[in-house]
């Protein structure tokens, strides 16, 4: 168990709706990181939050948003969904500069019918 | 941008025969390289990794090697168990932040 915790583990949802995913980090960590992971694609970084603040984005697409609240959960929303968003999504959290592991949760299954 | 790549795709081997993943990257100035084991239906588990001022580093049956030079780093796991069944990821961190770049993962199936 890395620690990290996410939620809901499966979503099933139709096209053009919005979800919103959930993450808690490791305690003590800062950073969250979320990450997409499609056959076709690999696991792409999407977008890091430190300490409540966007830090760097990657992949992700304008309809996908992320923010990281003060008890520094973090939520990833996606909208306006399509089918090819059918995916994992995985966050992981990191502690403060110069700690560069990453330790991943669970992931949710998101399916998009 | 960072790019990397992982070899082979899948890899079979005899259970307590070692098997070898290789991966190479393309930013001379990436500084960190974690390997990551996929169990079906789980996240990725870090099992171990290398900063750039290391050449090699070992933790029991699994060791990582890193070729500055060369631009590539591999996994080595040496007395292998059919628990160690999975696919395996390397990555980079790109220099400019601190998210990873991934391989495109390796099957690795351990034959009892």
């Amino acid at each position: 168990d890395s620690g990290v915790t996410q939620t809901p583990k499966h979503l099933i949802t139709a096209t053009g709706q919005r979800v919103t995913l959930r993450c808690s980090p490791r305690s003590g960590d800062l950073s969250v990181y979320w990450y997409q992971q499609s056959l076709d694609q690999g696991l792409q970084f999407l977008i890091q939050y430190y300490n409540g603040e966007e830090r760097a984005k990657g992949n992700i697409l304008e309809r996908f948003s992320a923010q990281q609240f003060p008890d520094l959960h973090s939520e990833l929303n996606l909208s306006s969904l399509e089918l090819g968003d059918s995916a994992l999504y995985f966050c992981a959290s990191s502690g403060g500069t110069g700690s560069y592991e990453q330790y991943f949760g669970p992931g949710t299954r998101l399916t998009v019918t | 941008g960072e790019n990397v790549e992982q070899h082979p795709s899948t890899l079979s081997v005899q259970e307590g025969d070692s098997a070898v993943i290789k991966c190479t990257y393309s930013d001379s100035a990436s500084n960190y390289f974690p390997w990551y084991k996929q169990e079906l239906g789980k996240g990725p588990q870090l099992i171990i990794d290398i900063r750039s001022n290391v050449g090699e580093k070992k933790d029991q049956r699994i060791a990582v090697t890193l070729n500055k030079t060369a631009k590539h780093f591999s996994l080595h796991i040496t007395e292998t168990q059919p628990e160690d069944s999975a696919v395996y990821f390397c990555a980079a961190k790109a220099h400019y932040g601190q998210n990873f770049v991934f391989g495109p993962g390796t099957r690795l199936s351990v034959l009892p």
